[in-house]
């Protein structure tokens, strides 16, 4: 579990405001994975990428941006916060060929 | 796409006893169906997980059933402890070309001492 971790783990920001949350894993896995997690939601795919420069869309892609220069890095930004993404923000991962996905401590992002 | 049904979502239990989490995917195409235990404030951690080749899976307290006709699959805790309480969460993958996991909603599963 210590091979992906998230930045910052907190993180307060204003309205307007651009944030970038961090995803770094050490195990060289192919599948990188955004969530949001809100009561009552579960855990809803942000984006997804396959590998190195390969980014799609998940469920509730709006006003969130990636990419992924490096295989080890997956950051995730908010161009422009709301209100509405306050949340939970986790990270995952998963190996080429594999099943599990791997998640990271997650960061709690609160845009007042 | 794929969308996930879990029930309850709410559950309260008495320690001993059995629960049952039950789930329900739409798309016939998903064949991975993992099953993760979130405690309060921590990240969600895999506990089982079972292929579409496989009706049912056991690992000590813990089993899994999956009925593909129906769409529909199981997380069965027999002996509940009040350290199972926490979220509980289904989803469906694809796994051969795929790599989207959808979730349910979560559990909520309380265990009583």
């Amino acid at each position: 579990d210590a091979g992906i971790t998230q930045s910052p783990r907190y993180k307060i920001t204003e309205t307007g405001r651009q944030v970038t949350l961090m995803c770094h894993q050490t195990w060289s896995h192919s599948y990188m994975f955004w969530y949001r997690q809100d009561l009552g939601h579960g855990l809803r795919l942000i984006y997804y990428s396959a590998a190195a420069d390969i980014t799609d869309k998940g469920e509730v892609p709006d006003g969130y941006v990636v990419s992924r220069s490096k295989t080890e890095n997956f950051p995730l930004t908010l161009e422009s916060a709301t209100r509405s993404q306050t949340s939970v923000y986790f990270c995952a991962s998963r190996g080429f060929g594999g099943d599990i996905q791997y998640f990271g401590a997650g960061t709690r992002l609160s845009v007042l | 796409g794929e969308n996930v049904e879990q029930h309850p979502s709410t559950l309260s239990v008495q320690e001993g006893d059995s629960a049952v989490i039950k789930c329900t995917y739409s798309d016939s195409a998903s064949n991975y169906f993992p099953w993760y235990k979130q405690e309060l404030g921590k990240r969600p951690q895999l506990i089982i997980d079972i292929r579409s080749n496989v009706g049912e899976k056991k690992d000590q307290r813990i089993a899994v059933t999956l009925n593909k006709t129906a769409k529909h699959f199981s997380l069965h805790i027999t002996e509940t402890q009040p350290e199972d309480s926490a979220v509980y969460f289904c989803a469906a993958s694809m796994t051969a070309g795929g790599f989207k996991t959808i979730f349910g909603a979560g559990t909520r599963l309380f265990v009583k001492a």
